[in-house]
């Protein structure tokens, strides 16, 4: 079944540990983003990417990484995780303009990180 | 850039009331307004979309307008159930497919039965 796939679901971890945030969509989108959302609160876009070898910042994207080396695959590392990242991290994906119908943008289930 | 503002933040009705969200944006390039809504512990998910060249747009209970000479764009949820309580959120962007959906804040709706 078409759809976004993120893992881990939750994460807790210490301080100063690096970690990556796994996201593979299976849509065949070219466009894919990373957001840091508070449970029902504001959707912060921290990185996103218009195909692979294309990554930009968004505005929030201090202290964090992203690579598309595939068209499927979006990871997101945080090189040393610090209490203030804790948060739910949400990935989506969306078709580029002109190809389809719909703009829509496809969220994944999200990974929450709890750093202690 | 782009800057989309959402009000009200919460907003609370009796079941069968209509609900009514507002957003306003900056960028008149924007022409592509969709509507998303996050039930608790869920993922966001589009419910409703408008492009520049309509004013409104209905999907059953749910409808949006949109007025491109003030920049604002409206929610509409007639005859509200409990299920319609959720987030949600607007958004705004150009199809020059150069820069991201800016999303608002957000707005809390309860559905008190």
């Amino acid at each position: 079944e078409a759809d976004i796939y993120q893992t881990p679901r939750y994460l807790v971890i210490g301080t100063g540990k690096k970690i990556t945030l796994e996201c593979s969509q299976t849509m065949g989108h070219d466009k894919m983003y990373w957001y840091q959302q508070d449970p029902g609160m504001e959707l912060h876009l921290i990185h996103y990417s218009y195909g692979v070898n294309s990554t930009e910042k968004g505005d929030l994207s201090s202290e964090s990484t992203v690579s598309r080396i595939r068209t499927e695959h979006f990871p997101l590392t945080l090189e040393s995780a610090r209490p203030s990242h804790t948060s739910q991290y949400l990935c989506a994906s969306s078709e580029y303009p002109g190809r389809g119908n719909s703009y829509e943008q496809y969220f994944g289930p999200g990974t929450r990180l709890t750093v202690t | 850039g782009e800057n989309v503002e959402q009000h009200p933040s919460t907003l609370s009705v009796q079941e069968g009331d209509s609900a009514v969200i507002k957003c306003t944006y900056s960028d008149s390039a924007s022409n592509y307004f969709p509507w998303y809504k996050q039930e608790l512990g869920k993922r966001p998910q589009l419910i409703i979309d408008i492009r520049s060249n309509v004013g409104e747009k209905k999907d059953q209970r749910i409808a949006v307008t949109l007025n491109k000479t003030a920049k604002h764009f409206s929610l509409h949820i007639t005859e509200t159930q409990p299920e319609d309580s959720a987030v949600y959120f607007c958004a705004a962007s150009s199809n020059s497919g150069n820069t991201p959906l800016v999303f608002g804040k957000g707005t809390r709706l309860s559905v008190i039965a």
